[in-house]
């Protein structure tokens, strides 16, 4: 069975950082586009960054630009989220979702929590 | 950016009834080279992450059950519920990826009557 399991989030400070895993088995992860999708409190679905298959290719979404990185592992089967300069209003769950290139998002993880307070 | 609007925002629907939510995207969204139409919907209950039921505007993911389906073409589309069962409770979101940014609509809440 497919599984992603998100970690790294908690409690950070505004203009802090956080890094965010997500963690892949029984699927060969490199065939794989990976996105990361957040959720704020009580809102919607936003997505956030999308990296290739083979890493060499990444988007984000104009509230992260210059702030995030997306990146992956291959090796590991790990994909990450570097969240610099954080802000309140990245407060959110955030989710890593599988896709077999320009699809949709097939496979999940459980979300890891980000709180961006004071 | 591809604008998804969805409607109704909620929706009560008795057991056994149909439910219908609508999703209407800003910008055509068929792909003239293969004649698919790039919209997904998903199913989000409380403290889940969203679960696809339907993609290519009308193909059911596998275990979906065949209550659900979705049609529609070009800009508008709709997810059908045929008969409602009460563990359909749940929001509903439509989502296109033809385009980066990939974009969701905004979810409708369908909850019994």
């Amino acid at each position: 069975e497919v599984q992603l399991l998100e970690s790294g989030g908690g409690l950070v400070q505004p203009g802090g950082s956080l890094r965010l895993s997500c963690a892949a088995s029984a699927f060969t992860f490199g065939a794989y586009a990976m996105t990361w999708v957040r959720q704020a409190p009580g809102k919607g679905l936003e997505w956030v960054s999308t990296v290739s298959g083979h890493g060499a290719t990444t988007y984000y979404a104009d509230s992260v630009k210059g702030r995030f990185t997306i990146s992956r592992d291959n090796s590991q089967n790990t994909l990450y989220l570097q969240m610099n300069s954080l802000r309140a209003d990245d407060t959110a769950v955030y989710y890593c979702a599988s896709s077999r290139g320009i699809s949709y998002f097939d496979y999940w993880g459980q979300g890891t929590q980000v709180t961006v307070s004071s | 950016d591809i604008v998804m609007t969805q409607s109704p925002d909620s929706l009560a629907v008795a057991l056994g009834e149909r439910a219908t939510i609508n999703c209407k995207s800003s910008q055509n969204i068929l792909h003239s080279s293969n004649d698919k139409n790039y919209l997904a919907w998903y199913q989000q209950k409380g403290g889940q992450p969203p679960r696809p039921l339907i993609y290519w505007a009308s193909t059911r993911e596998s275990g979906v059950p065949d209550r659900f389906s979705g049609s529609g073409s070009g800009t508008d589309f709709t997810l059908t519920i045929s008969s409602l069962q009460a563990e359909d409770v749940a929001i509903y979101y439509c989502h296109q990826y033809y385009t980066i940014p990939v974009t969701f609509g905004q979810g409708t809440r369908l909850e019994i009557k």
